[in-house]
């Protein structure tokens, strides 16, 4: 089965920061690549699929770029509101493999 | 709209069984799969299979192969995860997450069922 890697796995940033996380397949998925985001106590919230595309009514402070086996989550201002874990998914395939996480926080 | 609703917590002694469902409404339950997902306390997602809800099969994650059943019944639009023989380990938030529109990664979320294993 192919592993998914996330690094860091926590970081502190001031308000208004550019943040950036990193994912990486043990093997090539092309874009199959989803992030989500899940506040303390809530629900995963899906916020970019196919490695790039916003999912509809997230802010375009977030993007997201890679393909192959490296990608990358950008935050561009950092926000209090964005303090949350972020998972990397593959979906290409079974199994529908998250990764470890990365937990955001302010510094 | 698409909601996803899910029953309610569940507190179990080891080797019991538990049921959990899904509701779907506001699209054609029919046209999406629909993926189960766990998190046990403090840890990160964990993906537990899906299954076809057109055809009704199912593919498990390799850990839970032989100790899961993912069903559905199109009459009522509702999803089950059966998980038998109870341990401590099945401690976990379990979600259901609905394929995609277009694309396979999980669009919308239930709200998450909270089950605890406990003597």
């Amino acid at each position: 089965d192919i592993q998914m890697t996330q690094s860091p796995s926590s970081l502190s940033a001031s308000v208004g920061d550019r943040v950036t996380i990193t994912c990486r397949a043990s093997q090539g998925i092309t874009n199959f690549l989803a992030w989500y985001q899940q506040k303390p106590g809530k629900v995963p919230k899906l916020l970019i699929y196919s490695a790039s595309t916003l999912q509809s009514g997230v802010p375009a402070r977030f993007s997201g770029s890679g393909s192959g086996t490296d990608f990358t989550l950008t935050i561009s201002s950092l926000q209090p509101e964005d303090v949350a874990t972020y998972y990397c998914q593959k979906y290409n395939s079974a199994p529908f493999t998250f990764g470890p996480g990365t937990k955001v926080a302010i510094k | 709209q698409v909601h996803l609703v899910q029953s309610g917590a569940e507190v179990k002694k080891p080797g019991a069984s538990v049921r959990v469902s899904c509701k779907a409404s506001g699209y054609t339950f029919t046209s999406f799969y629909m993926h189960w997902v766990r998190q046990a306390p403090g840890q990160g997602l964990e993906w537990m299979g899906v299954v076809n809800v057109r055809g009704g099969n199912s593919i498990y994650a390799r850990k839970f192969q032989g100790r899961v059943t993912m069903t559905r019944d199109t009459s009522t639009t509702t999803v089950y995860l059966d998980l038998p023989t109870l341990t401590f380990e099945d401690t976990a938030v379990y979600y259901c997450a609905r394929d995609g529109e277009g694309t396979s990664s999980f669009d919308y979320w239930g709200q998450g069922t909270q089950v605890i294993v406990s003597s």
